[in-house]
């Protein structure tokens, strides 16, 4: 069946490092692709997606591309903060409307 | 806007009890989900319904039960809590049509003890 896989954590930077999280999937089709994050106490919330090959998905500074020929959806932000300090899951959806989540990267940035 | 709001927030069970958490959502989304997350597994599906009236099985749907009488509403219940379903339960919403992404509410953190 479909499923993600994505860099174990957890991760610790200094602010303003670069910032990548790996994810690979295994599909049958083209999925959709999406990174959501997830704050402390707080629930899942999109932080970017991607619905075909060579689709750019960005936002909060944070980008991934959806590469078809490595099967992968890495997660980037150029220069990170002490607010970005969470947890971050990447999914994929396909035909059957649910969405298969891996199993979540910690990131925590000091000042 | 509300979104996906889940009532109670946090709840302590003793084993054996049982449990009703409610999950709304106001943004006239026909496919409603219940995941549970424990620590290094991510989130793994309980239950989900994709219209008013219908509920399938998920990854993980022993120990629970779910109904969906009104479209804004998705019931998640335990019928006799064990110490295993001790986890931080979320729900979540998505319009019906194309890969649209789901909206989570805030979590129900649940223990048994």
């Amino acid at each position: 069946g479909d499923s993600v896989t994505q860099m174990e954590g957890p991760v610790t930077l200094s602010e303003e490092a670069f910032l990548t999280i790996n994810c690979t999937y295994t599909a049958t089709g083209y999925p959709s692709l999406f990174w959501y994050v997830q704050y402390p106490g707080e629930g899942l919330q999109l932080l970017l997606k991607a619905t075909k090959a060579d689709d750019k998905g960005s936002n909060k500074g944070f980008e991934a591309t959806y590469r078809k020929e490595t099967t992968s959806f890495h997660l980037e932000k150029g220069s990170v903060q002490v607010s970005d300090s969470a947890v971050y899951f990447c999914a994929l959806t396909f035909l059957d409307y649910k969405l298969s989540f891996g199993a979540g990267t910690t990131v925590t940035v000091r000042a | 806007n509300a979104g996906v709001t889940q009532t109670p927030k946090f709840r302590v069970l003793k084993t054996g009890q049982s449990m009703t958490l409610l999950c709304a959502q106001d943004m006239n989304h026909e496919y409603m989900y219940w995941y549970r997350q424990d620590p290094g597994m991510g989130l793994r599906l309980i239950h989900y319904s994709v219209g008013e009236g219908t509920t399938a099985k998920g990854e993980v749907p022993d120990g629970y039960n779910v109904s969906r009488l009104k479209k804004q509403n998705f019931l998640l219940g335990l019928e006799s809590a064990a110490p295993s379903q001790t986890s931080v339960y979320f729900c979540a919403s998505r319009r019906g049509e194309g890969n649209q992404p789901q909206h989570f509410g805030d979590g129900t953190r649940l223990s048994i003890l």
